[in-house]
């Protein structure tokens, strides 16, 4: 069985600075897909980026990019010029890319805070 | 392109009793996943249904059933509530056909049970 990990439970960061998330899973498979959800108070999950495991090449939306070490087993998002409307919870999730296509895994989450 | 719609969003209900939440995938979305959400257990998956068959599984009892309509449209249904199934309840729709499927979140149904 897959499991996802966050270690950090929060993080605070200053709007137009930089954050950076850790995520951590553990797997037998080769072949999966990684993402990142963003959970706001309104409690609407929101793909931020998603990363697949067969590429090397790391996944950047705009200001969001991950630092993805297939080896190390690890999927890091950074947060680029932090605005008050990232705050939020974020999770970090793994989807076997053979058949539980409908299947995410889910991390504990970390809450993110931008201060003025 | 409208988005995934959960109703209700809100439900109160006591003990014994049951419960039906609905979800609306994004058109032509094919899979419907279900999850609940609390505090204490996170983010846990409930099922996957898919052309109106259960795909996926999680570990919930069998309390904790589901089914899919020919327009993908789904229903979760919850019989016997207990305190501890007070939860935030998402779905997600999908096309479900293969590899490079990203799962699109509905607002949620909280259910509050007293």
């Amino acid at each position: 069985a897959q499991t996802v990990t966050q270690s950090q439970p929060e993080m605070s960061v200053q709007e137009a600075e930089t954050v950076t998330l850790s995520c951590t899973y553990d797997t037998s498979e080769s072949d999966y897909y990684l993402f990142w959800y963003k959970q706001p108070p309104s409690r609407q999950m929101i793909l931020v980026i998603r990363q697949e495991a067969y590429k090397q090449q790391n996944a950047t939306e705009n200001r969001f990019s991950v630092n993805f070490q297939k080896a190390a087993k690890s999927f890091s998002l950074k947060i680029s010029d932090s605005q008050l409307g990232d705050a939020a919870m974020y999770f970090c999730a793994y989807r076997s890319a053979s058949g539980s296509w409908g299947k995410l895994q889910f991390g504990a989450g970390t809450q993110v805070v931008v201060t003025p | 392109k409208a988005g995934v719609t959960q109703t209700p969003r809100y439900l109160i209900k006591t003990r014994g009793q049951q419960v039906t939440l609905s979800c609306s995938p994004i058109s032509g979305h094919r899979s419907v996943s279900w999850y609940q959400q609390t505090p204490g257990q996170g983010l846990q998956f409930l099922f996957e249904y898919f052309s109106e068959t259960q795909r996926n599984k999680g570990n919930f009892p069998g309390r904790f059933s589901g089914r899919q309509f020919s327009n993908s449209r789904s229903e979760m249904n919850v019989s016997t509530l207990e305190l501890g199934d007070s939860a935030l309840y998402l779905c997600a729709s999908s096309f479900g056909r293969d590899r490079t499927d990203t799962q699109y979140f509905g607002p949620g149904t909280r259910l509050t049970v007293l």
